[in-house]
């Protein structure tokens, strides 16, 4: 079993559309957790940290559930800047050491 | 801002060629990371360190050595570049269990 799962995608939406993301990891002493977002052929930058009572910055919404072992990311009124691929990222320790990547789910937003 | 650059952003060898890849960070990050990223893939890990003249191996360490006498400073190297080591190289720095920045990768290709 991979140690960190997301949905195989891509995923084509008209703007203005709400989706969401699913990410499983296996190591349950996991500490951190991050989504990052991958423009073609560029690097992966962080969109958003992850906490434990949930967080939203602005359009997007990350949730964790430990006990499920399980992230999500809402993207509500979805723009056409929104077309990358989305990383779920891992932390299994912290010392920031053991950083474990998700194969991404690419979105693609149409007109 | 965290600042992470690459000493090149195409790169084209013949098989058999030692490869320097240098990364070099201005934000005093104590962990330095070395990928590579392939399509279907994902991110995978080859080397990380934690400090100066330490390092240790990360998923796919074969083939490849790397170099931190500076703390800003991580090199990886190909002693002799094969063509399945072509591939997108990116470096990324972080500190503790905080979020990784990444440089803007460096694309190898091995003839």
């Amino acid at each position: 079993r991979k140690e960190v799962e997301q949905d195989p995608g891509p995923f084509n939406v008209p703007e203005g559309a709400t989706v969401a993301f699913n990410c499983t990891y296996s190591n349950s002493a996991s500490q951190s957790f991050f989504w990052y977002r991958q423009d073609c052929r560029k690097e992966p930058k962080l969109l958003m940290s992850v906490y434990s009572s949930g967080n939203e910055d602005g359009r997007f919404t990350a949730q964790l559930n430990r006990a499920s072992q399980y992230i999500s990311l809402l993207i509500r009124d979805s723009k056409l800047s929104d077309s990358a691929t989305y990383l779920c990222v891992v932390n299994l320790n912290n010392y920031g050491q053991n950083f474990v990547f998700g194969p991404g789910t690419r979105l693609s937003v149409l007109p | 801002d965290v600042k992470v650059t690459q000493s090149s952003r195409y790169l084209v060898k013949r098989t058999g060629e030692k490869v320097f890849l240098e990364c070099v960070q201005d934000m005093d990050h104590e962990n330095m990371f070395w990928y590579r990223q392939d399509p279907g893939l994902g991110l995978r890990l080859i080397y990380f360190s934690y400090d100066v003249k330490m390092k240790e191996k990360g998923d796919i360490p074969e083939g490849y050595s790397v170099s931190r006498e500076k703390k800003e400073r991580f090199s990886l190297i190909l002693e002799s570049a094969s063509t399945n080591q072509t591939s997108m190289y990116l470096c990324a720095t972080s500190e503790g269990s905080n979020e990784q920045f990444f440089g803007p990768g460096t694309r190898l290709t091995v003839l």
